[in-house]
């Protein structure tokens, strides 16, 4: 079994329209963040959420927790052609050192 | 605004041989990471840092892997004997792990390896 696995596994959609982009993880976590990532480029970190907290927004952004299902999904609103890119789901258990991991990630297209 | 700075962009290499990938993390943090990435797969966690030594490290970094800070800005990934497996995306993170922040990681732009 895999930690963070997302899916769809491509998305693709106008310009305008909202994109949702879920992610399921097996285990317990501290927190879930979503990062982007542009084609063959670095991670960005777009948002965190804690495991105590069940939504939360950044901007176009809104994240959602359920940790009862082992779930988040990341939300964006009025997509632009700029937000093409993977998205992918990361989380981290307690501790001070903690490493991500990652799921597979999702391959979003906003048209033009 | 503060960036964690990988160099080089790309190394291209022959099998058998020692590469060293350079990150420079952002300056007040404390714990670094490598990760990497092979092509069209996901990012997987290789080793994380503290107080000059290695917290914990995946399967995948075995005894050809080795990560030093040798001063107090540079973090450095060693492949003693490249693999034609070891070809990947590099990617060094930091975070300051303040309580506020939680464990939001930074990353670089990363390393293309390519082991030929």
């Amino acid at each position: 079994s895999q930690q963070g696995e997302e899916d769809p596994q491509a998305l693709s959609i106008q310009e305008g329209e909202n994109a949702t982009m879920n992610c399921s993880y097996k285990t317990s976590i501290n927190n879930l963040q979503w990062y982007r990532q542009n084609s063959g480029r670095g991670l960005v970190h777009l948002i965190l959420i804690r495991s105590n907290e069940r939504e939360k927004h950044s901007g176009r952004l809104r994240v959602t927790l359920d940790t009862s299902k082992k779930s988040s999904s990341l939300l964006i609103t009025a997509s632009r052609a700029a937000d093409t890119a993977s998205y992918f789901c990361a989380t981290d258990r307690a501790g001070a050192n903690s490493k991500l991991t990652f799921g597979k990630g999702i391959t979003l297209s906003v048209r033009p | 605004e503060p960036e964690v700075t990988q160099t080089p962009s790309h190394q291209v290499t022959q099998m058998g041989q020692e590469v060293i990938l350079r990150c420079v993390p952002i300056s007040n943090h404390l714990y670094f990471y490598w990760y990497r990435q092979i092509l069209g797969q996901k990012v997987e966690f290789l080793v994380s840092f503290y107080n000059n030594e290695i917290s914990e490290k995946s399967e995948i970094f075995d005894d050809q892997f080795s990560v030093e800070r040798p001063d107090g800005s540079n973090f450095t990934l060693k492949i003693r004997s490249t693999k034609l497996e070891d070809s990947a995306m590099y990617f060094c993170a930091s975070t300051s792990h303040s309580g506020g922040a939680g464990n939001i990681q930074y990353f670089g732009a990363g390393t293309r390896l390519s082991v030929l």
